[in-house]
């Protein structure tokens, strides 16, 4: 079945530190991929995705690229802030699938002063 | 503004009993699921409703039920064969169609035992 690999956490940095959080899947088709965001206490909130091989998805200065020949989702950021201390959920969704995800552990991300 | 409304955000229940959570979305998506949340493990589907009327079930279905009978709304149930119901319960929706299209989340409810 599919699957969804993310590196463990918590992953501690620097404010203006570079992050990366890295992301593998395992699928029989073509899924559409996710990066999805938890606050405390809060519900999932979709930061970007990508539906295609070799799409990058961007938004608040993260970045993703869809990685067919490695099955990756790396998420990237040039420089952290604290308000970006949060969950950080990788998400599939197989194609045909009827919508449905398949989601990583997910990686929290502390960011300090 | 559209969203979903998850409501109660803490609920408690004693040895025995059925709970019901309530979910409710005003952004006329057709699809909508149920997940639950244990620390470390992720988000896994419990019940999945495609249409009013319709639903399925997801990977840790026992124990809970759901019903479909508005559009707007997919309440979930905890019935008292679910032996370890301690989580945070997450709801979503999304238009049906197309496995690009993402899912919009509330705020969880939060259940734990008395």
């Amino acid at each position: 079945g599919d699957s969804v690999t993310q590196m463990e956490g918590p992953v501690t940095l620097s404010e203006e530190a570079f992050l990366t959080i890295n992301c593998t899947y395992t699928a029989t088709g073509y899924p559409s991929l996710f990066w999805y965001v938890q606050y405390p206490g809060e519900g999932l909130q979709l930061l970007l995705k990508a539906t295609k091989a070799d799409d990058k998805g961007s938004n608040k200065g993260f970045e993703a690229t869809y990685r067919k020949e490695t099955t990756s989702f790396h998420l990237e950021k040039g420089s952290v802030q604290v308000s970006d201390s949060a969950v950080y959920f990788c998400a599939l969704s197989e194609a045909g699938g009827g919508n449905k995800l398949t989601f990583g552990t997910g990686t929290q991300l502390k960011v300090e002063l | 503004d559209g969203g979903i409304t998850q409501s109660p955000k803490y609920l408690f229940r004693k040895e025995g009993q059925n709970v019901t959570l309530s979910c409710e979305q005003n952004l006329n998506h057709d699809a909508m699921y149920w997940y639950r949340q244990d620390p470390g493990q992720g988000l896994r589907l419990i019940y999945y409703s495609q249409i009013v009327n319709d639903f399925q079930k997801g990977d840790i279905a026992e124990g809970y039920s759901v019903s479909r009978e508005k559009k707007e709304s997919f309440p979930l149930t905890v019935t008292s064969a679910q032996k370890n119901p301690t989580a945070f319960y997450l709801c979503a929706s999304s238009p049906s169609q197309g496995s690009n299209q993402p899912q919009h989340f509330g705020d969880g409810t939060r259940l734990s035992i008395l």
